[in-house]
């Protein structure tokens, strides 16, 4: 079953512009979470929001979360070229503990 | 500290052939095990979790399986590898839900 669904599926930008990706879901969450894959690479996890928070920063990162929308998005400050590689969102669905994965956001940083 | 491994890196089997992949957790007692599948380019699939040793969820019907053997282990198994097998496998661990870790994953292609 499909979860997350991020937006855009690919996104590229001037090195030093922000970049933003969406995050839509269909059913009550606990949390969402947002992870960054290097090509040919595992996951590497980014940042947690609860269902009870609306905001979270981390670095150059800031996470937003409407519940009643079933969307957040992922800001990326002040981009840079180590930040190229594909962004996803996941999450539970409020009642076992399946984490499920959008399809993700590529992002290329252009120099 | 936590650290999963995950072997081999990469395979190259023939079509009909078994497949064994293995992934283990150091570090940690009793985590949520996941089996994921990501097509080149793609997002995600969740194929198998485990919440506890015996205890498999079997995502989507296929002819992969999994067991868990041990509490810190967690193998991936086919009988008859297809050709749409073929894909880039990944395991992660997480204490129910929350932040899951990945392992660095098994490319496998079958011929």
């Amino acid at each position: 079953s499909q979860q997350g669904e991020e937006d855009p599926q690919a996104l590229s930008i001037q090195e030093g512009e922000n970049a933003t990706m969406n995050c839509s879901y269909k059913t009550s969450i606990n949390n969402l979470q947002w992870y960054r894959q290097n090509s040919g690479r595992g996951l590497v996890h980014l940042i947690l929001i609860r269902s009870n928070e609306r905001e979270k920063h981390s670095g150059r990162l800031r996470v937003t979360l409407d519940t009643s929308k079933k969307s957040s998005s992922l800001l990326i400050t002040a981009s840079r070229a180590a930040d190229t590689a594909s962004y996803f969102c996941a999450t539970d669905e409020g009642k076992d503990d399946k984490i499920i994965f959008g399809k993700g956001t590529r992002l290329h940083i252009l120099p | 500290s936590q650290t999963i491994h995950q072997w081999p890196a990469t395979l190259v089997q023939p079509v009909g052939s078994p497949l064994s992949l293995e992934c283990t957790v150091e570090g940690t007692s009793n985590p949520n095990l996941y089996w994921y599948r990501q097509a080149a380019g793609r997002g995600l699939q969740l194929l198998f979790y485990s919440v506890g040793i015996g205890q498999i969820s079997s995502e989507v019907p296929q002819n992969l399986s999994a067991s868990r053997p041990q509490d810190r282990q967690f193998i991936l198994s086919s009988k008859k590898l297809l050709l749409s097998d073929s894909g880039f496998y990944l395991c992660a661990w997480t204490h129910r839900i929350g932040e899951q870790y990945f392992g660095p994953g098994t490319r496998l292609t079958v011929t």
